[in-house]
């Protein structure tokens, strides 16, 4: 079954205790990204990547860090994460011009 | 950048008549415009996309219109169903990848009964 997977699902931590939320896609995709949805603001691009190594910033980046050693995984690590941060994350991937296929969502809460 | 408006951001319509959701873009330059619904506590799902050499696309009881010259493109869906209800969010890409897709703020939409 073709499918993008998050983990955890759920999470709640302090402020300052680092954090690494995994997305893992099996569909051979290329492109890989991450969102963030907060009420009123829609969907922020946090970062995305095109392939493996080639990451870039999308437009909400500061705070995150990522990584693309292999091509299906696509993590998203909070160094020091701060309550602005509380959200939801979603993790997406597409093959080349398709649109992205988005993961079930990660409920960070940072306090 | 990009910056993608919509509205609005809140839509009741009665069940069986027509909903019309309409986003702005900034970027001349954008030229792939999807749309998703997100269902309550799901993630967000392509409902239909639209290119910038094509003026108008339908699937069903959904389609949307492109006017590139005023940089707006919009979502219409007759006949609605309950199973309309959710939140739609617009977006706008220069590329038909996944490079820079920067979405609207969402339309909550609720159909009345």
């Amino acid at each position: 079954e073709a499918q993008v997977t998050q983990n955890p699902r759920y999470l709640i931590t302090v402020t300052g205790k680092k954090l690494t939320v995994t997305c893992s896609q099996n569909m051979n995709h290329e492109y890989m990204s991450w969102y963030r949805q907060d009420p009123g603001l829609g969907l922020r691009q946090i970062y995305y990547s095109m392939n493996v190594e080639v990451t870039d910033k999308g437009d909400v980046p500061e705070g995150y860090k990522v990584s693309r050693k292999e091509k299906r995984n696509f993590p998203l690590i909070l160094e020091s994460p701060s309550p602005n941060q509380t959200s939801l994350y979603f993790c997406a991937s597409s093959f080349g011009w398709r649109t992205p296929y988005f993961g079930p969502g990660t409920r960070l809460t940072v306090t | 950048g990009e910056n993608v408006e919509q509205h609005p951001s809140t839509l009741s319509v009665q069940e069986g008549d027509s909903a019309v959701i309409k986003c702005t873009y900034s970027d001349s330059a954008s030229n792939y415009f999807p749309w998703y619904k997100q269902e309550l506590g799901k993630r967000p799902q392509l409902i239909i996309d639209i290119r910038s050499n094509v003026g108008e696309k339908k699937d069903q009881r959904i389609a949307v219109t492109l006017n590139k010259t005023a940089k707006h493109f919009s979502l219409h869906i007759t006949e609605t169903q309950p199973e309309d209800s959710a939140v739609y969010f617009c977006a706008a890409s220069k590329s038909f990848g996944n490079e820079k897709l920067t979405f609207g703020t969402g339309t909550r939409l609720t159909i009345i009964p």
